[in-house]
């Protein structure tokens, strides 16, 4: 199986900073990874798909990035809405989630 | 528009089976695939298993040996079975148009105690 490592765990962070989230895979997986949000009692909300497509109604400043084994999520300037739990997923063989970065303001 | 629906039994005893069904609409179950997904309390995100568009399934290798996944297109439903369930099973299941997870349902709780 898979295994997606995400760093940090926890991220602290002031309004209007640049964040940057990482997900590692334990095997090429061909740009096949999506980030997700997850607000506390909420499902989680798909940001972006096959590594740097931002879904519909997703505002711009996230971005992601990301080949082989090392992908990047980019909130460009951060917003308190943006207060959540992230996770990457790969789908390039037997569906894994990394175990989430929460971010929460400084 | 695109919605699924979990349901369930919000509390089942220890080594008892549970059965989930996911009811979905805007969609085809013979156009996309459904997947489970559970979240225990302040945990994070897990595969369980899923059913494709053609009708093929994959289940969590850890989980295998207890799952079930079926459907039932006539009812637009995903029907999951977890046996000799146990206390860490207890968790949030979702259900989530598969493999991409563009739309998810709102959630069930399943606690698992006696």
């Amino acid at each position: 199986d898979i295994q997606m490592t995400q760093s940090p765990s926890l991220l602290s962070a002031s309004v209007g900073d640049r964040v940057t989230l990482n997900c590692k895979a334990s095997q090429n997986i061909n740009k096949n990874l999506n980030w997700y949000q997850q607000k506390l009692g909420e499902a989680p909300k798909l940001l972006i798909y096959y590594t740097n497509n931002l879904q519909t109604g997703i505002p711009s400043r996230f971005s992601g990035s990301g080949s082989g084994t090392d992908y990047t999520l980019t909130i460009s300037s951060l917003q308190p809405e943006d207060v959540a739990t992230y996770y990457c997923y790969q789908y390039n063989s037997g569906p894994t989630f990394g175990a989430g970065t929460k971010l929460e303001l400084k | 528009q695109v919605q699924l629906k979990e349901s369930g039994p919000g509390l089942v005893q220890p080594s008892r089976t549970l059965s989930l069904t996911c009811t979905v609409s805007g969609f085809s179950l013979t156009s996309y695939g459904v997947s489970w997904v559970r979240q225990p309390p302040g945990k994070g995100l897990e595969w369980i298993a899923a059913i494709w568009s053609g009708g093929s399934t994959d289940y969590n290798s850890a989980l295998k040996s207890r799952l079930s996944i079926s459907r039932d297109t006539s009812k637009s439903q995903v029907l999951l079975k977890m046996n000799s369930l146990q206390t860490e099973d207890t968790a949030m299941y979702f259900c989530a148009r598969f493999p991409f997870f563009a739309y998810w349902g709102q959630g069930t709780l399943v606690t698992v105690s006696s």
